[in-house]
């Protein structure tokens, strides 16, 4: 049973326009939430997070929103940038000792 | 700043071989994980450790054991390897005793089982 849900598999999106990614989870003890990026060869790195108290966060060109109601949240990148192009996965936590659990991830591609 | 650090990069066994995988975090974090990420599935917990002296299992633990050898390093090995665990290990760390933080990663070990 898949309890993080990334629906989409891949997003393309032309440079400076927004990328918006979605995640949605069936857990209703997760009350933290993180995005983040990978690329190629290298480890996910952290990139922005909210706690379920909050219903947005903002970091930069990075906004995460929050929908608790209908379990459900996004990442939205503005502008958006060909580095930006990766693998997005968000990632749940209820307060148990910090573990995550993943969605299946998202490879958003950014084209010049 | 090295992070999270992981041994091998790369790895090819046969079926039945032993092997672990090294890690170690030099910043101080008292929580360690061992995740596997395959392709269309994101990444899956093995085992965490909360802390130095603690282990436990996480979705994915069968045919792995762990050792927290001490406060840096959180090892993950696999007795008899079979080709169903071919995977990327990820190997992350977090301080629990600071409230909401994100777990550090590191680059990962590329295993192939033939």
């Amino acid at each position: 049973d898949q309890q993080v849900k990334q629906n989409s598999p891949s997003l393309s999106v032309q440079e400076g326009r927004i990328s918006i990614l979605n995640c949605d989870y069936t857990n209703s003890m997760f009350d933290y939430f993180l995005w983040y990026k990978k690329y190629p060869a290298e480890g996910p790195t952290f990139l922005i997070s909210i706690s379920s108290i909050k219903d947005k966060n903002e970091d930069g060109r990075f906004t995460v929103f929050l929908n608790k109601s209908a379990k459900h949240l996004s990442l939205h990148i503005v502008p958006s940038q060909p580095g930006d192009s990766a693998v997005y996965f968000c990632a749940a936590s209820a307060t148990s000792y910090g573990k995550l659990t993943f969605g299946q991830g998202t490879i958003l591609t950014v084209h010049p | 700043n090295a992070g999270v650090t992981q041994t091998p990069k790369f790895q090819v066994l046969k079926t039945g071989q032993s092997m672990t995988l090294q890690c170690a975090q030099d910043m101080n974090h008292n929580s360690m994980y061992w995740y596997r990420q395959d392709p269309g599935m994101g990444l899956r917990l093995i085992y965490y450790s909360a802390s130095e002296g603690t282990t436990d299992k996480g979705e994915v633990p069968n045919g792995y054991n762990v050792s927290r050898l001490n406060k840096r390093e959180f090892s993950l090995r696999l007795e008899s390897a079979a080709p169903s665990q071919t995977s990327v290990y990820f190997c992350a760390s977090s301080d629990l005793n600071l409230s909401n933080q994100p777990q550090h990663f590191g680059d990962g070990t590329r295993l192939s089982i033939l």
